[in-house]
């Protein structure tokens, strides 16, 4: 069974930083792309990243782009999101997907990320 | 990176069929066969009901169904039954392997 469980998410000030994690499972992770994606509470969902399957290439929507880093560890299952410089409108449940480069094919629960002081 | 364009909500009484709308530009949908659809039910991830304009992931019932036009794609759902009450999003490929979600259409079922 494919199991995606983020974690990392947690209230912090603007400007700070927090580090998500995604612990993949019941697939070969390392054969897939990886994407983030969030949703601002109430509101639609957002593409934030994307990773390819060995690491070598990455993406960024224009709003993160400079202050996210996505990036993966594929001896552990794993994917990250660096976030630094943190601002209130990153305030959102960020979710991890699994997929390729066209399509998120299934999501994990995802991590609520709060940026208030 | 400009969202797609949805309609905020859409409607239908049990049994009948509901077409939901995604609009977007050549740069995305019109330029690609990639589009996909996803339910979200309150509180949940999402789930891919559609891929690549059409396609329907294993489990998803028959009764999902996807087409595209030039620069805009739709989702119908026929026989609608209560369990699709639910939020809608579209996806498409927008080059430079960068993904662009529409903004959500609420489905009620009367």
């Amino acid at each position: 069974e494919v199991q995606l469980v983020e974690s990392g998410g947690g209230l912090v000030q603007p400007g700070g930083s927090l580090r998500l994690s995604c612990a993949a499972s019941g697939f070969t992770f390392s054969s897939y792309w990886m994407h983030w994606v969030r949703q601002a509470p109430g509101k639609g969902l957002v593409w934030v990243s994307r990773i390819n399957s060995d690491g070598s290439s990455t993406s960024y929507a224009d709003s993160v782009k400079g202050r996210f880093t996505i990036s993966r560890d594929n001896a552990k299952n794993t994917l990250y999101l660096q976030m630094n410089s943190l601002r209130a409108e990153d305030t959102a449940v960020y979710y991890c997907a699994k997929g390729g480069s066209r399509v998120a094919d299934y999501w994990g629960q995802g991590t609520l990320v709060t940026v208030s002081s | 990176q400009s969202a797609l364009t949805q309609p905020p909500s859409a409607s239908g009484s049990p049994g009948q069929s509901v077409t939901i709308s995604c609009a977007g530009t050549s740069s995305d949908v019109g330029g690609y066969n990639y589009v996909s659809w996803y339910q979200q039910h309150p509180g949940k991830a999402p789930k891919l009901m559609i891929y690549e304009v059409s396609k329907r992931p294993s489990g998803v019932p028959d009764r999902f169904s996807g087409s595209k036009s030039g620069n805009t794609a739709s989702l119908t759902v026929s026989g609608l039954q209560t369990e699709d009450e639910a939020d809608y999003y579209c996806s498409s490929y927008a080059g430079s392997n960068n993904l662009v979600f529409g903004g959500g259409t609420k489905l009620t079922v009367l």
